[in-house]
């Protein structure tokens, strides 16, 4: 099994922060996940990755497969960035998810 | 249409009722998933299904019981649940993996209460 473990588990930013969230692993994967769940549900998927690094407006998603880490950067946080950020590694067709990253902005 | 959509979005069924959750899919994704997601919990993997065929069961107690009648379309049936079933069910699709890794499409999930 994949031990995934993420930090910070809780996370309050003023708005305009920039924001990183980390996620580390314990198993060799074939891609990694970041997912954003708002609360009330639905999982919405923000990148995959299996090497370097990928950006989407203000997210930027980075991987290194050797020291089995991912982080997950915000620029310029907006209140709308507010949600729980899951980090999900992925062997096959199995993932294992982290516990997330409940992520507060305030205006 | 790029969207897994789930029904019902919100369900309550007392312990001795039979109800179905619905996932369909048009994407043309060969993989679909059920997974259970307990409050500030991260979604637990239920079931897998490659090509209309369960592939993986996380040990899931037989009072559920999910079906893939075609490539679209991922049933999950549910007769004498308990309450402590209670959660948001969420069902998500991808391109089968193999070699090749490909994204993944999450429903909004059904949000199940059991009284």
């Amino acid at each position: 099994k994949n031990e995934v473990e993420q930090s910070p588990q809780n996370l309050t930013a003023q708005e305009g922060e920039f924001i990183t969230i980390n996620c580390s692993y314990s198993v060799g994967i074939s891609a990694l996940h970041w997912l954003q769940q708002h609360p009330g549900g639905g999982i919405v998927s923000l990148f995959m990755l299996s090497s370097g690094k990928k950006k989407h407006g203000r997210l930027i998603a980075t991987i290194n497969i050797q020291e089995k880490h991912s982080s997950l950067h915000i620029t310029a946080s907006h209140p709308r960035d507010s949600a729980v950020y899951i980090c999900a590694p992925r062997t096959g067709n199995q993932f294992y998810f982290g516990t997330g990253t409940s992520l507060t902005v305030i205006p | 249409d790029t969207e897994v959509t789930q029904t019902p979005k919100h369900l309550v069924m007392g312990m001795t009722n039979k109800k179905s959750l619905k996932c369909e899919q048009h994407m043309g994704h060969r993989a679909m998933y059920w997974y259970k997601q307990k409050a500030k919990k991260p979604p637990e993997l239920m079931f897998v299904y490659s090509y209309e065929k369960l592939s993986i069961n996380e040990s899931v107690p037989s009072r559920f019981s999910p079906e893939c009648p075609n490539s679209s379309l991922l049933n999950l049936h549910l007769h004498a649940l308990q309450p402590e079933d209670s959660a948001l069910y969420l069902c998500a699709s991808s391109h089968a993996a193999g070699t090749v890794i490909y994204g993944y499409t999450f429903g909004s999930g059904t949000r199940l209460t059991v009284v």
